[in-house]
């Protein structure tokens, strides 16, 4: 069974920094690009990061460009999110989600973890 | 740009059909798309990807009352004989080349 599990989540003041880790397991995590998507309290999804399976494909959402850093682990079937320079508008859950080997969509999520930017 | 639209709200009585729109931007009505399914405090799941032929290919353990069709540049989530779980939050997306784009999403109610 496909699973991913985000941890790390937490309050943190305006400016401060948090590293967010998604453990994953139930498939060969090496041979998937995995992606970041954060929600802000009653909104909608919104993309932040996508990572290849071998680290070579980075991608950020302008919003997160130049504070926050994507990075994978495969000897540890893990992904992680280093996020600096936080602000009130950073507040959301984040999601670590799989995307499809062969096309684009996401296809397992995890259940989330929330950050809350706040003084 | 690469742009989804998905009205906002949608209602429909138990046990009959909703038909769920998502538009994509102008010049990229060829992209196929993802449902997603958000229930009320619960992370989303992956319904279907669904292509502009209206082929698609639903996720592990995706009811057969959940089908996808295209017209142009219109992709269509159908849910047959609501139940009261499918009241959630639907989302649309697509893809370029590393990054994902989301719709707003459609809010179902069951009535």
């Amino acid at each position: 069974e496909v699973q991913l599990v985000e941890s790390g989540g937490g309050l943190v003041k305006p400016g401060g920094s948090l590293r967010l880790s998604c453990a994953a397991s139930g498939f060969t995590f090496s041979s998937y690009s995995i992606n970041w998507v954060r929600q802000a309290p009653g909104k909608g999804l919104e993309w932040v990061s996508s990572i290849s399976s071998g680290s070579s494909y980075i991608y950020y959402a302008d919003s997160v460009k130049g504070r926050f850093t994507i990075s994978r682990d495969n000897a540890k079937n893990s992904l992680y999110l280093q996020m600096n320079s936080l602000r009130a508008e950073d507040t959301a859950v984040y999601y670590c989600a799989r995307k499809d080997s062969r096309s684009g969509e996401l296809d397992y999520w995890g259940q989330g973890t929330l950050v809350t930017v706040s003084s | 740009q690469l742009v989804l639209t998905q009205s906002p709200s949608a209602s429909a009585s138990l046990g009959a059909s909703v038909k769920l729109t998502c538009t994509l931007s102008s010049g990229h009505s060829s992209y196929a798309i993802a449902w997603h399914q958000q229930q009320p405090e619960k992370g989303p799941r992956y319904l279907m990807k669904l292509n502009s032929d209206g082929s698609h290919n639903k996720g592990d353990g995706i009811p057969d009352r959940f089908s996808g069709s295209s017209s142009g540049a219109e992709r269509y989530l159908t849910i047959s004989s609501l139940q009261s779980e499918d009241e959630a939050d639907y989302y649309c997306q697509t893809w370029g080349t590393g990054i994902q784009v989301f719709g707003g999403g459609t809010k179902l109610t069951v009535l």
